[in-house]
């Protein structure tokens, strides 16, 4: 089976750098998503690493390592809108690709 | 307008009601889901369908059935509601085999009483 694990909460200062981590458990891999969610909002996609590295998109980045299974989703600068929860996400092994299997969220707040 | 809407987006009914929650999209995209999300326990997977004749289930997908009438519409019916089916409920679409990156409507808020 797969499943992923992330923390549940991170408290972080406006202006600071937060680093989300995930570690993930899967029968196949093809990536790992991030995706943001305001209270009570839709989950939106920020990012998608499908090779190891970092990948940057302005103030969020992505890291993956294949080999330790491990991802995280770097913010810099954390602005007040920022809170928000942080979802993980790996595509499940299956039927025409499979389906996507999520994290149970990091609830990120950030103070003033 | 949004390109994944979802209607009703709050609904309160009673134990035993049949419900239906309906999810359209102006994306073209083929590739259409329920999810559910309870508090702590992120989203779940309920049912998807990678094409108007294709219907998969998910994790969860006891106590509820869906129908996809056309590429554009997806929607999920709770044949006969019960109190623990009270959660957020998420419909998403996708295109291809690019499942990484799901669009999601914003939600309809459910209430079995």
């Amino acid at each position: 089976g797969q499943s992923l694990e992330q923390p549940s909460e991170v408290t972080a200062v406006e202006g600071a750098i937060v680093q989300i981590n995930c570690t993930y458990q899967t029968s196949g891999f093809y990536g790992l998503s991030w995706y943001q969610q305001h209270d009570g909002g839709a989950p939106t996609f920020l990012s998608y690493n499908a090779l190891d590295g970092l990948e940057e998109t302005g103030r969020f980045s992505s890291f993956l390592s294949r080999s330790d299974s491990y991802g995280y989703l770097l913010l810099q600068e954390l602005q007040m809108k920022d809170s928000a929860s942080y979802f993980c996400a790996v595509r499940d092994h299956g039927n025409q690709g499979g389906k996507l299997i999520f994290g149970q969220g990091t609830e990120l707040s950030v103070k003033p | 307008d949004a390109d994944v809407t979802q209607t009703p987006r709050n609904r309160i009914t009673k134990t035993g009601k049949r419900i239906m929650l309906e999810c359209s999209q102006t994306k073209g995209h083929d590739r259409m889901y329920w999810y559910r999300q309870d508090p702590g326990l992120g989203l779940r997977l309920i049912y998807y369908s990678f094409d108007v004749k294709d219907i998969n289930k998910g994790e969860i997908s006891d106590g509820y059935s869906v129908s996809r009438q056309a590429q554009a519409k997806f929607s999920l019916s709770l044949e006969s509601a019960i109190p623990n089916q009270t959660a957020l409920y998420f419909c998403a679409t996708s295109v291809g085999r690019a499942q990484e990156t799901q669009y999601f409507g914003p939600g309809t808020r459910l209430l079995v009483l």
